[in-house]
């Protein structure tokens, strides 16, 4: 079945930039999707990227993706103390719109003073 | 907008008994819903999908006579999960999304579930 990989934990200092990267195996992959979960709140959308591109930028995030690799990373600029969250990498052969999403694990940013 | 409550937030129940839990999109027509479990430190599950006025598809592995799942209105789906044991104890998530909304499915924050 698909599956996807990421690293538990990330520190960084604050004002450096953060690297979260994720593998996955469904080649079907339509869509890569970058998820924050703060404690206590829903998972926020923090962006998308289609399987056809390489690369998206959203002010302070880059995401990077390496289809025959199945690598996708998400870069955050300037890290700041309120970027300390989880953030979960997740797939969908659909569109998040139609069809489930299957999730990473999750990355837990930490962010050192 | 696209704001999805669920409730309750948390609920702790006996073992034995049943607990629903609700879903709403508050200002938008959810045509579908999801309904994912969260245990500690892992990822998020998908159970089952559910489109308004349809039978829910489940995951499998997921009983369907166990957690019933309702989508009787644009902007309401229920799981009731029935006779719940302890290995029920989890964290229940639901999702929505709009048929305008193609790639994006708006998350609620969640319900924990404790049956002791």
């Amino acid at each position: 079945g698909e599956d996807v990989e990421q690293s538990l934990f990330l520190s960084v200092r604050e004002g450096d930039s953060s690297v979260i990267n994720c593998t996955y195996t469904d080649s079907s992959s339509t869509y890569l999707y970058w998820y924050k979960q703060e404690p206590g709140a829903g998972l926020q959308l923090l962006t998308y990227i289609f399987s056809n591109m390489d690369m998206k930028q959203d002010q302070r995030l880059t995401v990077l993706l390496n289809k025959k690799d199945k690598h996708l990373s998400l870069r955050i600029a300037d890290t700041q103390t309120g970027d300390s969250a989880i953030y979960f990498c997740a797939e969908s052969t659909l569109g998040g719109g139609a069809d489930g999403l299957t999730f990473g694990k999750g990355t837990h940013l930490i962010i050192q003073p | 907008g696209a704001v999805v409550s669920q409730h309750p937030s948390w609920v702790i129940c006996k073992s034995g008994t049943s607990v629903k839990i609700e879903c709403r999109s508050l200002d938008f027509q959810a045509t579908t819903m999801f309904w994912y479990r969260q245990f500690p430190k892992q990822s998020l599950m998908l159970m089952a999908t559910s489109n308004e006025g349809s039978k829910a598809t489940y995951e499998q592995g997921v009983e369907k006579d166990k957690f019933l799942i309702n989508h009787a209105s644009l902007t309401l789906s229920t799981l009731t999960v029935t006779s719940a044991h302890p290995e029920d104890s989890s964290f229940y998530i639901c999702s929505a999304s709009s048929a305008s909304g193609k790639h994006e499915q708006f998350f609620g924050p969640g319900t924990r579930l404790t049956v002791l």
